[in-house]
């Protein structure tokens, strides 16, 4: 059974960096074709993705952040890192972390989603 | 602006048909396979279609999905109420830098 989920704070100031963790299970990181990326969705507006790292370690950033974006991963710890520098208001979202397998490239599974609100 | 275009609505009756479009280019549709998500208020998006037109199990054979050249539609046939959500289409891209892109949704009533 493969389950994500997203961890982080709910309240960042603007300016600061935000650090959210994914923490998944049901599936190995390590795994061939094993990929997790990053989705956000500020409220009441559409999906935006964000960020992928793949199980061989390569690593895909939005291009309008990609200079902001830092994705990293603990296969020991089934665990994937999200790091957003210079928090803006905009950036007030629902954070999704979700895996896709390489190849026919869809998103299987989602976690639950964790708001992050910037906010002075 | 979404790189793959959708409407932003679209409505028809319960027991009827729906059909939404998603439309891109030939550096994401065209070359890649699209898939569909429906989101429920306050939840995380679902997978409703892969690889163009695969349902994953436990996806009715009412939702499909086609793809013809640079776009791509998602069909929902007996309409329920259960089915007003807002749908997504995605797609791989790889033009200036590759990258997974969606849609812009689409709010689906069921009148």
């Amino acid at each position: 059974q493969v389950t994500l989920r997203e961890s982080g704070p709910a309240l960042v100031r603007p300016t600061q960096t935000l650090t959210l963790t994914c923490t998944f299970s049901g599936f190995s990181l390590s795994t061939n074709k094993m990929c997790v990326n990053w989705v956000r969705q500020p409220p009441g507006k559409a999906l935006e993705w964000l960020a992928r790292i793949d199980w061989d370690d390569d690593k895909y950033y939005s291009t309008s952040l990609k200079t902001r974006l830092t994705v990293s991963k603990d296969t020991s710890k089934n665990q994937v890192v999200l790091t957003m520098t210079n928090m803006d208001p905009v950036d007030t979202a629902t954070y999704y972390c979700a895996r896709i397998v390489a190849g026919p490239d869809y998103f299987d599974y989602w976690g639950q989603g964790t708001l992050v609100t910037v906010s002075s | 602006q979404s790189v793959l275009t959708q409407p932003p609505s679209v409505s028809a009756a319960p027991g009827q048909k729906v059909t939404i479009s998603c439309s891109g280019s030939s550096s994401n549709i065209g070359s890649h396979y699209v898939s569909w998500y429906r989101q429920l208020p306050g939840t995380a998006p679902k997978l409703l279609i892969y690889e163009n037109n695969k349902r994953p199990s436990g996806i009715p054979d009412r939702f499909s999905g086609s793809k013809s050249g640079t776009s791509a539609t998602l069909g929902i046939t007996g309409l329920q109420t259960g089915d007003e959500a807002d749908y997504y289409c995605g797609t791989w891209d790889t033009s200036l830098s590759a990258g997974w892109v969606f849609g812009g949704g689409t709010k689906l009533t069921v009148l």
